[in-house]
């Protein structure tokens, strides 16, 4: 069982380079989610979909955009990476059913050094 | 919308000590509550959850109950492992929401 996979595991950028983090489902979720990990800040929500074709913007969503092409799949990119970027970037996917849990599966994450 | 205040850690116990984590949130409606935990090196992971007023949720010796008088959900075990040393997040959302809103987390470490 696969879950949700991230890759690539670490990373470190150039300031101004540009990257996209991978994340794969194989649950069949409708959600996905990203969020970045910093000490003493938790988790906080970059953006993310409800489905294929539909993404929305979260707590923290500038400096990063997602697309959702295909259910499996929810790459999030950094088009001009800052030092302000580095970060754990997790992903996330979710299921929902009426009267019925909300429960997130998360990766492994990505730690990313921005330089 | 929600939003969710853990105590400040880290939370240092000795093998064996009894553990509670304070969370209490503040939401629209009625959330599902979960708490989940974070090893390290390792994503979240669902350690239990509750659905609806005076549920308790439990799992791995770890329980909480959904406090809708107090908006509670205070994590407890009675006995702590060395294998607990993890960082734990309290997380309330709407069912009819989106994405998960966690609090800030409280990482425990417990020593032999």
């Amino acid at each position: 069982n696969a879950g949700v996979t991230q890759t690539p595991k670490f990373q470190v950028l150039k300031t101004g380079q540009s990257m996209t983090l991978q994340c794969a489902q194989d649950m069949n979720h409708e959600y996905m989610s990203w969020y970045r990990q910093d000490p003493g800040m938790g988790l906080r929500l970059i953006h993310y979909s409800v489905g294929a074709g539909i993404t929305d913007q979260g707590e923290v969503p500038n400096g990063y955009n997602v697309s959702r092409s295909t259910t499996e799949d929810f790459p999030l990119r950094l088009l001009s990476a800052a030092p302000s970027q580095t970060s754990v970037y997790f992903c996330a996917s979710s299921y929902h059913r009426q009267g019925l849990l909300w429960v997130a599966f998360f990766g492994q994450g990505t730690r990313l050094t921005v330089v | 919308g929600n939003s969710v205040t853990q105590m400040e850690g880290p939370v240092t116990l000795s093998e064996e000590a009894f553990l509670t984590i304070n969370c209490t949130y503040t939401a629209t409606g009625y959330p599902s509550l979960f708490w989940y935990v974070q090893y390290p090196g390792e994503g979240l992971q669902l350690l239990l959850k509750a659905t609806k007023a005076d549920d308790k949720g439990s799992n791995k010796g770890f329980e909480a109950t959904y406090r809708k008088e107090t908006t509670s959900f205070h994590l407890e075990k009675g006995s702590v492992q060395v294998s607990d040393s993890a960082v734990y997040f309290c997380a309330p959302t709407r069912i009819s929401g989106y994405a998960l809103n966690f609090g800030k987390g409280t990482s425990l470490l417990v020593t032999p």
